[in-house]
Formats: structure tokens, sequence, C-alpha cells
């Protein structure tokens, strides 16, 4: 067990809709980055918060968006479902702070499977 | 650019027969961070070890070893007498010093027969 949770564990949805993916860090972790998985793109990240504001962003698409809140969790809302939506959305948290960005290990939760029909 | 590549798309081995899943990265910064992820049938991401560009020593951790090799850009992971339970997807991974955000290869898938 990581220390990382993620809430639904599987999701499925119809084009056009919109979800909201839950995610809770590791206790302590400021960090908090979302990964897609799928079969074609492979794992790539899509941002990055840290300590509630948004510190990188990678391949995320207009539709999507996240947010860190207060106590720590981060939601990635997904909007305008299209059936290449479809994946594995993960979420991994990391002790790493300014300076030191990448020189810590990510824990992952065991991520949300969306199904996109 | 940063790159990681992961060339072995899948390997079948016996079970305890030794494999080295191989890793090459691409890289412009002089501090970068590399390493490996499992992930098994259940689909979560497991840490395995995390190397900086300034270590090269070889790592053993049980019957697994890393062999870092900054020369040839390259981040092997090697493990001895395989079992059915090493069984999984086996990522390498790459980060900057000054980002956060993990560039994994496309990953290696290992199946391990009895």
């Amino acid at each position: 067990d990581s220390g990382v949770t993620q809430t639904p564990k599987h999701l499925i949805t119809a084009t056009g809709q919109r979800v909201t993916l839950r995610c809770s860090p590791r206790s302590g972790d400021l960090s908090v980055y979302w990964y897609q998985q799928s079969l074609d793109q492979g794992l790539q990240f899509l941002i990055q918060y840290y300590n509630g504001e948004e510190r990188a962003k990678g391949n995320i698409l207009e539709r999507f968006s996240a947010q860190q809140f207060p106590d720590l969790h981060s939601e990635l809302n997904l909007s305008s479902l299209e059936l290449g939506d479809s994946a594995l959305y993960f979420c991994a948290s990391s002790v790493a702070g300014a300076g030191e960005w990448g020189s810590y290990e990510q824990y992952f939760g065991p991520g949300t499977r969306l199904t996109v029909t | 650019a940063q790159k990681v590549t992961q060339a072995q798309t899948e390997i079948s081995v016996v079970e305890k027969e030794d494999v080295t899943l191989d890793c090459v990265y691409e890289t412009r910064d002089t501090t970068y961070y590399l390493f490996w992820y499992k992930q098994p049938p259940s689909g979560e991401l497991v840490f395995l070890i995390r190397r900086n560009s300034f270590d090269e020593q070889n790592e053993i951790s049980g019957r697994y070893s890393w062999n870092f090799q900054k020369s040839t850009s390259s981040f092997n992971f090697t493990i001895t007498a395989s079992q059915v339970v090493d069984s999984a997807v086996y990522f390498c991974a790459l980060s900057g010093g000054s980002q956060g955000n993990l560039i994994f290869g496309k990953g290696t898938k290992l199946s391990v027969k009895p």
C-alpha cells in the first residue's frame, strides 16, 4: 500500500459527460501529480500541484482541469469526454519541494479506470 | 528533449532464469534521476529504485540489481532467479533536477513461466 488513495476505482460514463477523479496524497507529501496511461500513449504526465498551487503542466487537454485543496487532496476534472479519453488515470505524490523537484520518488495510487462509451 | 527507451516490448522466461531489462535515456540535464517501477497485473505502479546522476554505483536488493552507466546512458535492471511473481510490466523513468514529473519508457512486459 503506497499510502496514496484514489476514488473511484472504476468509472463508466458516456461521451460528452463530465467526471471528477479524486486523490489523497501520502501524509506529509505536498506534491501531487496526475498521469494518464493509455495503450497508444503509454504513461503521460498531465499536471502537478504543490501545496495548493499549479506547478507544472504536461500533455493535459484544455477539457481537463485539476485543483489541489487546502487539505492537499486533489481532483482531476475531465469534461466533454470522448472515447479516446478512456484510460487509467494515476495520481502520485512526493515529498519533493522547491529546488528538489525531481529528486524524490513518486508513490502512485491504485488508479481510476475510466471507460467512455 | 528528454526521452526513455525500453527497446524490449515483451520478454518471456522460465522460472529461475536470470533476465535483464534494458533502459536507455536521453537528457541534457547534468543533474537527473532515474527510476524503475513495476506494474503487476493488478495495475498499481510500485516504486522499485531511484538513482541520481552522480551515483554510478550498482545496487543490489535481494534478487534485483541495477547497473547504471552514464557513458552509455543506460540504467539496466536484472532479476536473478526469476519467479512467477515477477511477471509484470516494468517501467524505467527519468526526471530532471528542475522538473518533478516523470518521463516514462513504454515498458517491458515480463512473463515468467513455471
